[in-house]
């Protein structure tokens, strides 16, 4: 069964620095969004891209976020000068279309660690 | 905006007994609503979804769910637990009414599974 897959499983950066996750959405699905879950807290949505732009983002996706589709299968998050309290799990997910009984598959996670 | 609300953060089972995970949604009624499991060092799995076809929702691994509308739940249940269902399990939403795809998880509750 298709699958999203995400790297690298685990990331430590030092504060201040720039990380990028990566994501590879199954080959047939259009929505992306990525998703974070900080220890012991709710999953939270950060944002959601089709047609190569962001279609909604929260809050929490604030200037320091970034996403980007740089080619036909990657869909990366960048985190441009990270604090400690981006320390969390981040999930891609990808879904067929937009409608609400189209479920969004998720990959196993990426935990980043800010130091 | 649609919202979801899991009574019990831990639930603890003996193996063979019935498992029951509560999940109450928010007051305007959702078209659609998704039970998710997360085992560990894993990502969310869909276990189940209702689409307003059915009020009785049958999943993977033996796990259904009931749409009640008089109550606002869609709680899971299985008759007979497994050790391997312990696992961390989340009620979702989207946020249809106000446009937005993106889910909402509730807090998530965490399955242990006693011998």
């Amino acid at each position: 069964e298709p699958e999203v897959t995400q790297t690298p499983s685990h990331q430590v950066t030092q504060m201040g620095q720039e990380v990028i996750l990566r994501c590879v959405p199954i080959s047939n699905h259009l929505y992306f969004y990525w998703y974070r879950q900080i220890l012991g807290q709710k999953v939270e949505f950060l944002v959601s891209f089709y047609n190569n732009e962001i279609s909604e983002k929260s809050e929490i996706f604030d200037d320091q976020f970034s996403v980007e589709r740089p080619d036909g299968s990657n869909f990366t998050l960048k985190i441009r000068s990270t604090k400690l309290e981006d320390s969390a799990m981040y999930f891609c997910a990808s879904s067929e279309g937009d409608l609400g009984n189209q479920p969004q598959h998720f990959g196993d996670g990426t935990r980043l660690s800010i130091l | 905006a649609q919202s979801v609300t899991q009574l019990g953060s831990h639930v603890s089972v003996s193996e063979g007994a019935l498992v029951l995970l509560r999940c109450n949604y928010s007051s305007s009624v959702p078209p659609y609503l998704f039970w998710y499991v997360q085992y560990p060092n894993q990502g969310l799995q869909l276990l189940l979804k209702y689409t307003s076809a059915a009020t009785l929702v049958k999943g993977i691994n033996g796990f259904e769910a009931e749409f009640k509308k008089s109550e606002t739940s869609f709680h899971l249940t299985k008759p007979s637990a497994h050790m391997s269902d312990a696992a961390e399990y989340f009620c979702a939403v989207p946020g249809m009414d106000t446009g937005r795809r993106a889910l909402t998880f509730g807090s998530g509750t965490r399955l242990q599974v006693q011998p």
